[in-house]
């Protein structure tokens, strides 16, 4: 089973910031929180990923509660290609190591 | 940006035939793996691939499948005896060290 928590849907307007939140309180030292996206039966799309720290790429940033418990996925300017099911996934540090894919959030971007 | 190549996009094949779904990863990745994903439902882990060899298989990955790298390119998922329950978008991704690339997806269908 998902070691994951998420909200099955959230709207947001376009333009404006999307935060999706994700509850993953039994996470394990080694585990990373990863989080991926799956626009319409698309294959998922890798967002960004991180240990404890706060992270940022080209498409969001990541912020990570102290105590690892939860994290935020941040989109800072949603756009209606942004609308995708967005999956919030721990996985260990292990190289092999599988993904285990729950019902992620729903992200609805309306103009 | 390098891909990960499926093909076909779609198959249709009846009931007890075998398919071979293809995949072509990231040249310098090394962790290989299958999903699915039965229509309406969650994104599925199937097997991983490492070193010329299944590093972890799930309980769907029975002995009507099996993966091969026939060609050190090509990575490929054999259905000996489909059956109806096996109609799914089958994911095949690939790894370096962090985050998967998913390919697009073969779309098959049993009838």
């Amino acid at each position: 089973d998902a070691k994951t928590t998420q909200p099955p849907s959230m709207d947001c307007a376009e333009g404006r910031a999307a935060n999706l939140p994700c509850n993953h309180s039994t996470i394990s030292g080694n585990e990373y929180v990863y989080w991926y996206r799956q626009i319409h039966s698309q294959g998922p799309q890798y967002i960004i990923h991180g240990l404890k720290n706060n992270e940022t790429n080209e498409m969001a940033s990541l912020i990570i509660t102290e105590d690892r418990k939860s994290s935020t996925l941040i989109l800072p300017h949603a756009t209606l290609r942004d609308t995708a099911v967005y999956y919030c996934i721990v996985s260990s540090s292990y190289n092999t190591d599988k993904l285990i894919f729950g019902t992620g959030t729903r992200l609805q971007v309306f103009p | 940006e390098p891909e990960v190549t499926q093909t076909p996009s779609h198959q249709v094949t009846q009931m007890g035939q075998e398919v071979i779904l293809r995949c072509v990863p990231i040249s310098n990745h090394l962790y290989f793996y299958w999903y699915r994903q039965i229509l309406g439902q969650k994104v599925e882990f199937l097997v991983s691939f490492y070193n010329n060899e299944i590093s972890e298989k799930s309980e769907i990955f029975d002995d009507q499948f099996s993966v091969e790298r026939p060609d050190g390119s090509n990575f490929t998922l054999k259905i000996r005896s489909t059956k109806l329950e096996d109609s799914a978008m089958y994911f095949c991704a690939s790894k370096q060290l962090y985050g998967y690339t998913f390919g697009s997806g073969t779309r098959l269908t049993v009838v």
